[in-house]
């Protein structure tokens, strides 16, 4: 099955700086890549997402790249800010609807103003 | 704005009781899930359910796991025999069709004692 590893698993920036996540995956079937926002004791929220169709989507401060050759996709805000902060996931799945995402074990972003 | 409700918000239960967490996806959701989050680790998927049956399942969803949706809006999860692992955050998601977003309920929390 598929396997998505995240790194890092922590990263503490200053406000104002980037923030680079960096998720790599195994199934070269999988095709939609999601990236959820977690504050502490809420439910995971979604941020931007991408398609195998495309290499780069941006959402203002947040940007995503696809790399589908080397199998790994990233995730970039910039101009961070304090309400940055939380726990972000990338997940992976295949085509077909009805299969679930498998997610990366999770970044706890820090924002220092 | 539509969203995908829990109840209860948390529970408590001692060892080898069966417990039931609820859902009610949004109603034109066709495509139903069950994930759970253990403290401080990443979202997990246990299964998924699409017309009326499982389509999908993890290692994770054992016997002691079933999943049913009796009147069409309820989703639930029943857990017959609680152990301590099983402790977590159970999230229900929805989802319309295809690679599109996967939305959260805000989580019951599961406390097995």
């Amino acid at each position: 099955g598929e396997n998505v590893e995240q790194h890092p698993s922590t990263l503490s920036v200053q406000e104002g700086d980037s923030a680079v996540i960096k998720c790599t995956y195994s199934d070269s079937a999988s095709n939609y890549f999601p990236w959820y926002k977690q504050e502490l004791g809420k439910r995971p929220q979604l941020i931007i997402d991408i398609r195998s169709n495309v290499g780069e989507k941006k959402d203002q401060r947040i940007a995503v790249t696809l790399n589908k050759t080397a199998k790994h996709f990233s995730l970039h805000i910039t101009e961070t800010q304090p309400e940055d902060s939380a726990v972000y996931f990338c997940a992976a799945s295949r085509p077909t609807g009805r299969r679930a995402l498998t997610f990366g074990s999770g970044t706890r972003l820090q924002v220092q103003p | 704005e539509p969203e995908v409700t829990q109840t209860p918000s948390h529970q408590v239960t001692q060892m080898g009781q069966e417990v039931i967490l609820r859902c009610v996806p949004i109603s034109n959701h066709l495509y139903f899930y069950w994930y759970r989050q253990i403290l401080g680790q990443k979202v997990e998927f246990l299964v998924s359910f699409y017309n009326n049956e499982i389509s999908e399942k993890s290692e994770i969803f054992d016997d002691q796991f079933s999943v049913e949706r009796p009147d069409g809006s309820n989703f639930t999860l029943k857990i017959r025999s609680t152990k301590l692992e099983d402790s977590a955050m159970y999230f229900c998601a929805s989802k319309t069709a295809g690679n599109t977003e996967a939305f959260f309920g805000q989580g019951t929390r599961l406390t097995v004692v």
